[in-house]
C-alpha cells in the first residue's frame, strides 16, 4: 500500500513564525502536491512538484514556498505564519501517468 | 473533530438505503474523474474512478454514473453503512497532467 505521511496532525503556530510542514511517501512516486482544505471551499492547489527539485506554483501559492530536495519528501514552507493561514493542509503523491492521488493524514496548523 | 463538514451539503440516508451523491463538474475536456471519501480526522481516500469513455463503472457497493453531455457524475452506494458516513467529493482531470480540480464535497450521514 501507499503510504504518504505528514509530520504532525496538529501544529499551534503564531502570527510571524516560520512554519515547515513535512510529507513523505514511501512509492516512489514523481509527482507531490500540497493542499489547504477550508470549510466551503473544498480542497485548492498550493504547490506541486513533478521531479526533484522542481516545483510549479498551483491557485493559491502566496504565502507559501516549497522544497524538494529529495524524492520522496515535499515540504511546505510558511514564511510568516498569518492568521488566514489557518487551515487543514494535505499532502498528496501520484506516479507519473496513473489517475488517482494518494493522500496523507492532513496536518491541521492553527495560527494565533 | 475536523470541521470540514462545514457549510457543505448534507445527504441524510438511513443505514441500509442506497445513496445517490451528485457532482457537477466544470470542464467539458476533462477526461478522467476521481470519487474520494474523507472521514474526519483523516485524509481523503480514493473509492472508484471512471474515464471519459465510460459513462458507468461499479465497484464494491459503489456505481459511478458519467453524464457528459450535462457534465454531471454521480456516486451510487448500495445498502449504505454507518461506515459510509463521510464527506465525498469527486475530482476531475484535464489533459495529460496530473494535477486534480475538486468539488466542495458532500456530507452523508447514515441514520440508524
Amino acid at each position: 500500500d501507499v503510504k504518504v505521511t505528514q509530520s504532525s496532525r496538529y501544529l499551534v503556530k503564531r502570527t510571524g513564525e516560520k512554519v515547515f510542514l513535512e510529507c513523505v511517501q514511501d512509492m516512489d512516486h514523481e509527482n507531490m502536491f500540497w493542499y489547504r482544505q477550508d470549510p466551503g471551499l473544498g480542497l485548492r492547489l498550493i504547490y506541486f512538484s513533478y521531479d526533484v527539485k522542481m516545483k510549479e506554483k498551483g491557485d493559491i501559492p502566496e504565502g507559501y514556498s516549497v522544497s524538494r530536495e529529495k524524492k520522496e519528501r515535499f515540504s511546505l514552507i510558511l514564511e510568516s505564519a498569518s492568521t488566514n493561514q489557518t487551515s487543514m493542509y494535505l499532502c498528496a503523491s501520484i506516479r507519473q501517468g496513473a489517475g488517482e492521488q494518494y493522500f496523507g493524514p492532513g496536518t491541521r496548523l492553527t495560527v494565533t | 473533530g475536523e470541521n470540514v463538514g462545514l457549510h457543505l451539503p448534507t445527504l441524510s440516508v438511513q443505514e441500509g438505503d442506497n445513496s445517490i451523491i451528485n457532482c457537477a463538474y466544470s470542464n467539458s475536456a476533462s477526461d478522467y474523474f476521481i470519487w474520494y471519501k474523507q472521514e474526519s480526522g483523516k485524509g481523503p481516500q480514493f473509492i472508484i474512478d471512471i474515464r471519459s469513455n465510460m459513462d458507468k463503472r461499479q465497484g464494491q457497493r459503489v456505481t459511478v454514473l458519467l453524464n457528459k453531455t450535462v457534465k454531471h457524475l454521480s456516486l451510487q452506494i448500495a445498502a449504505t453503512q454507518p461506515g459510509d458516513s463521510a464527506v465525498y467529493f469527486c475530482a476531475e482531470k484535464t489533459g495529460g497532467g496530473n494535477k486534480l480540480t475538486f468539488g466542495t464535497g458532500t456530507q452523508l450521514k447514515v441514520e440508524l
